[in-house]
This record gives structure tokens, sequence and C-alpha cells, in this order.
């Protein structure tokens, strides 16, 4: 069946160090790939997103990047703060989905001062 | 501007009665999402307006939900004969258009159905 897979273990991380989230798919040729950030309460806030065509892209502390031959996208946050503690999900749409993004369960991020 | 809103916040019910949900999208967005979100899972597709049609409506679970966007802006999904399991957040969204545009998403309603 086709799925979405992230760690649904919580990643605890020391302030200042990089933390890397992961997101695996499987049975999907997706055309584009989004990360969101949620907090408790609240609904998901975007964060990046990377075409198909794209290995990486960047934005501030941000870096995501994408390997559709692994079926992978690696999310990573350098100099990670307290502040970045939260709840990351990873989004896909296909090909096929018609603009339908189907999302990952969510991988909770526990950055300690 | 202001962001999406979503009314109201919680919404308790007893099993068996009509509710609905309303979200506001940012003007000038014409897609328009509704996803519902159980704890510990990520959002759940139930459908998306571009403009005033349902563009898809393939994640609703079966004919007691029902979603509108009359005039292209508001939106109401609508629950008949609410049953416990439909107890969850219910997210709106809403993007400049579909596609490979950020969602902005609305704070959500919490349904618990007793």
């Amino acid at each position: 069946s086709q799925k979405i897979e992230q760690n649904s273990e919580a990643l605890n991380i020391q302030e200042g160090k990089t933390a890397t989230l992961t997101c695996n798919y499987t049975n999907y040729s997706p055309a584009y790939l989004q990360w969101y950030r949620q907090d408790p309460g609240r609904g998901p806030v975007f964060l990046l997103l990377i075409r198909e065509n794209e290995k990486e892209k960047r934005k501030e502390r941000l870096k995501v990047t994408f390997d559709t031959t692994l079926k992978q996208s690696l999310f990573h946050i350098t100099a990670s703060q307290p502040a970045d503690s939260a709840t990351y999900l990873c989004a896909l749409d296909t090909l096929d989905s018609n603009y339908q993004l189907i999302w990952g369960a969510g991988t909770k991020l526990i950055i300690k001062p | 501007g202001a962001g999406v809103s979503q009314t109201p916040s919680n919404k308790v019910t007893e099993k068996g009665k009509y509710v609905e949900l309303r979200c506001d999208p940012i003007s000038g967005h014409t897609a328009l999402y509704w996803y519902r979100q159980s704890l510990g899972q990520g959002p759940e597709f139930l459908i998306y307006f571009q403009g005033t049609g349902a563009a898809d409506d393939s994640g609703l679970p079966n004919d007691r939900f029902f979603a509108v966007r009359p005039e292209g802006s508001v939106s109401t999904l609508k629950i008949q004969r609410t049953e416990r399991g439909d107890s969850a957040v219910y997210l709106c969204a809403s993007s400049l258009s579909p596609g490979p545009y950020e969602q902005y998403f609305g704070p959500g309603t919490r349904l618990t159905v007793t």
C-alpha cells in the first residue's frame, strides 16, 4: 500500500546541534514535497517546498533534500534552538493525486537547552 | 492581512446531532481544503474546492459529510448524524491556487461527539 513514514518517536537534540528529520515514502511518484511545522493546538505552518527535479532547498537555518531514488526527504535544522521544538510534518503531492496532499504522521522534535 | 479563521474553535455535540463548521480563507485564495486530524496523526484529506466547486471530494468518509463554498470564499463543512468516531480536529486551509503552493491553515475546530 502507499504510505509516508516519519519517525514516530520523539527526537531529542541538544541546543546548537543540527536536527535531522526523515520522511520516507513508498509507491508514490511525487511531483513535490512540502514540510510543515505544527505546534500543539494549532494548524500546520508551511516551511519549505521542494520539487522532484530539485535536490536541495534552503531557507535560513532550514535545509531540505529530496532523493527520488531512495524515496526519501531529509529536513535539517542547523544551530537548533528550544523554540524549534514542535512536530514536523511532511506532505507529498503525487502526479496522480489531483493536488491532494498526502501527509505523514509527523515527528516531534525536542530541543533541550 | 488576516489569516485563515475557523469557527467555532471547540464544538461538543451529542451523538446523532447535526453540526456545521465554518472556514474563512485568506482573501483571494481560490483553493480551499478541509482536513481531519486525530491525535498523533497527520492531517487526513477530506475535500478541496477550486472556486465554488468541489474539485475533489474523494476523502469524505461517507454521505454524512458534506461541504459547500457557495460564493467561492467562506466554506462550511456539514456533518449529519454525528458519531463518536467523528471526534477529531477539523482543519481548513487555503492556497493561492491548487498545485505546488503553500497551504495556509486555520487553527482548527475541535469536535467532540459524546
